[in-house]
């Protein structure tokens, strides 16, 4: 089954404490993006990769890192996590080019003591 | 810089009603894509459709329509014959290509528009 997969789905941690959520495609797809949601704020982009290697900054890149070293994973980091980035978190692929139809993750909840 | 503007915060419907979920954008690029998201109680995206700019041919997909409208700045959606299982929140999200040189790809959300069926 074609799909976008984000471990893990739920996380609660504390202030400081570096953790990884990974995201990981199995369409060949080249795009590769990070989103968050909050209330009142809706979806913003954080991170994007046009392919293996080239990454970029969204909207809202303070306090995040990503790595693409292989073409299906792009695993978002927060090296310090801090209450602020207490958040929904959504990762989404598509095929490079104009306009492609981008396909999300299931979302993972983070939530930041 | 783009934007969208989902007016409707809430609808209710009852079972069987017909509603139509309202978006309208903003950009000053000539060619962008408009996209309609759907976010069931359960917190995924499911892509629904896409449409760029120059395709102004409305399109049916089941219970599902969407009309584009260039001259309004318009890409509504209507569900025909509502469901309990359409009740979810639904966002309208516009891309421009390569905007301004950075974001590339980048998808701008409405606030998106929580339906509610009731049966």
């Amino acid at each position: 089954e074609a799909q976008v997969t984000q471990n893990p789905r739920y996380l609660i941690t504390v202030t400081g404490k570096k953790l990884t959520v990974t995201c990981s495609q199995n369409m060949n797809h080249e795009y590769m993006s990070w989103y968050r949601q909050d209330p009142g704020l809706g979806l913003r982009q954080i991170y994007y990769s046009m392919n293996v290697e080239v990454t970029d900054k969204g909207d809202v890149p303070e306090g995040y890192k990503v790595s693409r070293k292989e073409k299906r994973n792009f695993p978002l980091i927060l090296e310090s996590p801090s209450p602020n980035q207490t958040s929904l978190y959504f990762c989404a692929s598509s095929f490079w080019g104009e306009g492609r139809e981008q396909y999300f993750g299931p979302g993972t909840r983070l939530t930041v003591t | 810089a783009q934007k969208v503007t989902q007016a409707q915060t809430e609808i209710s419907v009852v079972e069987k009603e017909d509603v139509t979920l309202d978006c309208v954008y903003e950009t000053r690029d000539t060619t962008y894509y408009l996209f309609w998201y759907k976010q069931p109680p359960s917190g995924e995206l499911v892509f629904l459709i896409r449409r760029n700019s120059f395709d102004e041919q409305n399109e049916i997909s089941g219970r599902y329509s969407w009309n584009f409208q260039k001259s309004t700045s318009s890409f509504n959606f209507t569900i025909t014959a509502s469901q309990v299982v359409d009740s979810a929140v639904y966002f309208c999200a516009l891309t421009v290509p390569n905007a301004g040189g950075t974001s590339y790809g980048k998808l701008t959300f409405g606030q998106g528009t929580i339906l509610t069926v009731h049966p």
